[in-house]
């Protein structure tokens, strides 16, 4: 299986603080990719990093991946109340042709204003 | 510029009943998939559609079918239902079945008793 691990499974700070949060996964990857769940809704794509890079920025987000040690972290600076919510790594396999992203259990960051 | 829309957002069904779930894709997609995904848990693959065609299956009984119109609409169908198959089921579209981010809708929470 291809399936990310996200670590901590809960993450509690206060607004302004720096959230971190980390994806392992087991087997090689084309890319790794990290959407947002807010409370009973759909998920929503942040980023997508691909294997042969290290580092991605998107506003407050930095994600890194290391393929060697087969882990992913996404950072988000300065958090906000907003930003509470589940956060999931989603990694994949090609078999066939079709990427299929697969989703960990995702991170629960609740941000305290 | 719609989103992906799924209906209905909730559903109260009986165990032995069938169901059957609607997902318009985000205008300009031709791939659609879809999750189940349960209290606590990341979502989890049930299949993925193209050209009107099953192009993946994840770990999913016979119990769960689908089927893609051709205007890229989408349907999936569960028989028999349990208890166990309440969830929320999310439908997600994507430009193509290769490495594009996935559009996720609300999903449609289900519930058989």
């Amino acid at each position: 299986s291809q399936q990310g691990e996200e670590d901590p499974q809960a993450l509690s700070i206060q607004e302004g603080e720096n959230a971190t949060m980390n994806c392992s996964y087991k087997t090689s990857i084309n890319n790794l990719q990290w959407y947002r769940q807010n409370s009973g809704r759909g998920l929503v794509h942040l980023i997508l990093i691909r294997s042969n890079e290290r580092e991605k920025h998107s506003g407050r987000l930095r994600v890194t991946l290391d393929t060697s040690k087969k882990s992913s972290s996404l950072l988000i600076t300065a958090s906000r109340a907003a930003d509470t919510a589940s956060y999931f790594c989603a990694t994949g396999s090609a078999p066939g042709g079709s990427y299929i992203p697969t989703f960990g259990r995702g991170t629960s960051l609740i941000v305290h204003p | 510029d719609a989103g992906v829309t799924q209906s209905p957002t909730h559903l109260i069904k009986t165990r032995g009943q069938q169901v059957t779930l609607r997902c318009s894709p985000k205008s300009g997609h031709d791939t659609v998939s879809w999750y189940q995904q349960a209290l606590g848990q990341g979502p989890q693959f049930i299949f993925q559609y193209y050209e009107e065609e099953e192009r993946q299956r994840g770990n999913f009984p016979d119990r769960f079918s689908g089927h893609q119109f051709p205007n890229y609409s989408s349907e999936l169908n569960v028989n028999a239902l349990l208890l166990g198959d309440s969830a929320l089921y999310l439908c997600a579209s994507s430009l193509d079945r290769y490495n594009s981010p996935l559009h996720f809708g609300n999903g449609t929470r289900l519930t058989v008793t």
